[in-house]
């Protein structure tokens, strides 16, 4: 069946970097996108960025910019993202989503847990 | 970074119909855009259920009965998701979603009580 899964949990200290992996199997995944979504203890859902698995263009949220990377493995179907200079607040369950026809997140990871604390 | 604004909360009983809205800031025309919506239950990730531009162009996620459905409400600019004979199973965290401007916004969400 489609699915993304994820790495597993991180703890990190303020200023370091964390990637978090999200492998892909069930379909082609060099014909769909890959976005990366955040969501801090109690909050809503925030739009990190975006990677086209296809030719590796991406389009990233202006707040992270600087910060982060996103990247694909298409030997191994994983998309990857990076984000570095972590802070407090950077504390989130990170998500992998496809983006699928039309544009809808249609298939989730289920989440990676990345908490920066000292 | 334009702002979609649901309200914190709704509720309603098992059996009725629950009314969630999306409203969009007033410089983009929920006309021109699709307008995508998801469910969140607690410690489970997003489960995509449709997206609505048009009563002719409009498309459910894989599963995703049809008494979940979009509209829009021109006049107010606000997207709309229906869910009618409310289930206690529909008890969830609903967001909506829009891609301006390759930008992704998201609604800042509406938790749904079944009462």
């Amino acid at each position: 069946q489609v699915q993304l899964v994820q790495s597993g949990a991180e703890v990190k200290k303020p200023g370091a970097s964390v990637k978090v992996s999200c492998k892909a199997s069930g379909y082609t995944f060099t014909s769909y996108g890959i976005s990366w979504v955040r969501q801090a203890p109690g909050q809503g859902l925030e739009w990190m960025g975006w990677i086209s698995a296809y030719n590796g263009n991406t389009n990233y949220a202006q707040k992270l910019q600087g910060r982060v990377t996103m990247t694909t493995d298409t030997s191994t179907s994983t998309a990857y993202m990076e984000l570095r200079s972590l802070r407090s607040d950077d504390t989130a369950v990170y998500y992998c989503a496809r983006v699928g026809i039309l544009d809808a997140f249609d298939i989730w990871g289920q989440g990676t847990m990345v908490t920066v604390s000292s | 970074q334009p702002v979609l604004t649901q309200p914190p909360s709704s509720s309603a009983s098992p059996g009725e119909s629950a009314r969630l809205t999306c409203t969009l800031p007033s410089d983009i025309n929920v006309g021109s855009y699709n307008i995508y919506w998801y469910q969140q239950k607690p410690g489970s990730p997003p489960r995509y259920l449709l997206y609505y531009y048009s009563d002719s162009d409009k498309g459910q996620g894989s599963g995703v009965p049809s008494r979940f459905s979009g509209s829009k409400d021109a006049s107010a600019n606000t997207g709309i998701l229906l869910i009618s004979g409310l289930q206690s199973e529909d008890e969830a965290d609903y967001y909506c979603m829009i891609w301006p401007s390759n930008v992704v916004v998201f609604g800042g969400g509406t938790k749904l009580t079944v009462l």
